[in-house]
């Protein structure tokens, strides 16, 4: 149980595109959904966090216009970015919240812009 | 100063060792701690979930926590090859919308 997936688990795009990351949570109900980034040898920065039919909550530092974030139902969330830059690149995890405190993670993706 | 202090190693012990994991804390809100496993380009595997002061085991892996003197720790027995990942301790302090605050991780090498 607690499985959440992620897709694409890896993508490649050009410089000025957008991506669109899928979180989905398989086998159970997730009211609240974590997006976090991790650049290579560093540990996981949480982004923000992603409410069902609520507007996402961003950490400081984060743009929520080049980081959209969509919670349209218990166990979907998407991570839009957009106008990606070179800089973006990194590896997107998001985990969802069990009826409890712990957090469970997707596969991630690693997103590569050129 | 990080709010959840990890050495990154590595730290590389023989296989059959007991291993010991170890974060520190600087945020008195946090009140729940996870110890995550993640192997490289994989996301992060929850192995242990605390709350209270104290220890709390689950097979091969016993996890501590000491609120008083904000340490928490990760003890494997019996440390196998299979067991060499980074290894990431996270706490937050309990509301359900709370994000998690990683400490950097530690990248575990067991010898066969």
């Amino acid at each position: 149980g607690a499985v959440v997936s992620q897709h694409p688990s890896w993508v490649i795009c050009k410089s000025g595109t957008s991506v669109k990351i899928e979180c989905r949570s398989l086998d159970f109900q997730a009211t609240t959904m974590f997006w976090y980034r991790q650049f290579p040898k560093q540990s996981l920065m949480l982004m923000a966090t992603s409410n069902e039919g609520s507007k996402a909550t961003y950490e400081q530092g984060v743009e929520k216009d080049k980081f959209l974030i969509n919670h349209a139902s218990l166990t979907l969330s998407t991570l839009t970015v957009t106008s990606a830059h070179p800089e973006d690149s990194s590896f997107y995890i998001c985990s969802a919240r069990l009826w409890g405190r712990e957090q469970y993670f997707g596969p991630g993706t690693r997103l590569t812009v050129t | 100063q990080k709010e959840v202090e990890q050495d990154p190693g590595p730290l590389s012990v023989p296989e059959g060792a007991i291993v010991s994991l170890n974060c520190t804390y600087s945020n008195s809100a946090f009140q729940y701690f996870m110890w995550y496993r993640q192997y490289s380009r994989k996301g992060p595997e929850l192995l242990m979930y605390t709350y209270s002061s104290g220890n709390k085991e689950d097979g091969r892996f016993t996890a501590q926590v000491d609120k008083s003197s904000k340490y928490i720790s990760l003890f494997i027995r019996d440390s196998q090859p299979s067991d060499s990942a980074t290894y990431l301790c996270a706490s937050n302090s309990g509301g359900g919308a709370d994000g998690l605050t990683f400490g950097k991780g530690t990248h575990l090498i067991i010898q066969p």
